[in-house]
């Protein structure tokens, strides 16, 4: 599976849009991006994920570049409590194993 | 109530004790995990299931045993525990490949 490389920190206001990026330039064809959440010592929480197009759910929006070697996840109105470590993660349909990485710190002040 | 849970939520043991910690569903998922995560890492994959009766190793399996004789069971042995073991443990599954991925609470062991 492709790595990815991800902000070890971020800050973000309250009620402004969180844009988190991930950088995966060696993705290959049959790789989704998923995106997951750790909220202080919680298990992760799965956020959203796509292949190619642009996705959105009540959680969140995810946008992959035309070239897919990078995505980026938004937040469109952060509160504090999505202050967490955000993991983007790179996995082929034909691979079982989700593998994270060490994620990006997001703090949401007020 | 039905989702996964995992036991005990805490656990000191000293080194060379055999521990056991527990994951149970109820969704009848296919996949289980297990991972650890230590203090300012990630989440580091140590066993998966794909169904009853299969596992396979993820990232770092030496000192672990898995097994799944029950679909909705998969429970993690450190035959010897070690400090090194000291760790948050977090379980996890996942009904199909392409589904998300649900995690329990996590069971937090201290080897001293």
């Amino acid at each position: 599976d492709a790595k990815t490389t991800q902000p070890t920190s971020m800050d973000c206001a309250e009620g402004r849009a969180a844009n988190l990026p991930c950088n995966h330039s060696t993705i290959s064809g049959n790789e989704y991006v998923y995106w997951y959440r750790q909220i202080h010592s919680q298990g992760p929480q799965y956020i959203i994920h796509g292949l190619k197009n642009n996705e959105t759910n009540e959680m969140a929006s995810l946008i992959i570049t035309e070239d897919r070697k990078s995505s980026t996840l938004i937040l469109p109105h952060a509160t504090l409590r999505d202050t967490a470590v955000y993991y983007c993660i790179v996995r082929s349909y034909n691979t079982d194993k989700l593998i994270f990485g060490t994620g990006t710190r997001l703090q949401v002040f007020p | 109530d039905a989702g996964i849970t995992q036991s005990p939520r805490y656990k000191i043991t000293e080194t060379g004790r055999q521990v056991t910690l527990m994951c149970h569903q109820t969704w009848s998922h296919s996949y289980m995990f297990w991972y650890r995560q230590d203090l300012g890492h990630g989440l580091r994959l140590i066993y998966y299931s794909a169904a009853a009766d299969i596992t396979d190793k993820g990232e770092v399996p030496d000192g672990y045993v898995v097994s799944r004789s029950k679909t909705e069971n998969f429970p993690l042995t450190l035959e010897s525990a070690t400090r090194s073991q000291t760790s948050v443990y977090f379980c996890a599954s996942r009904r199909g490949r392409d589904n998300e991925q649900f995690f329990g609470p996590g069971t937090r062991l201290t080897v001293l």
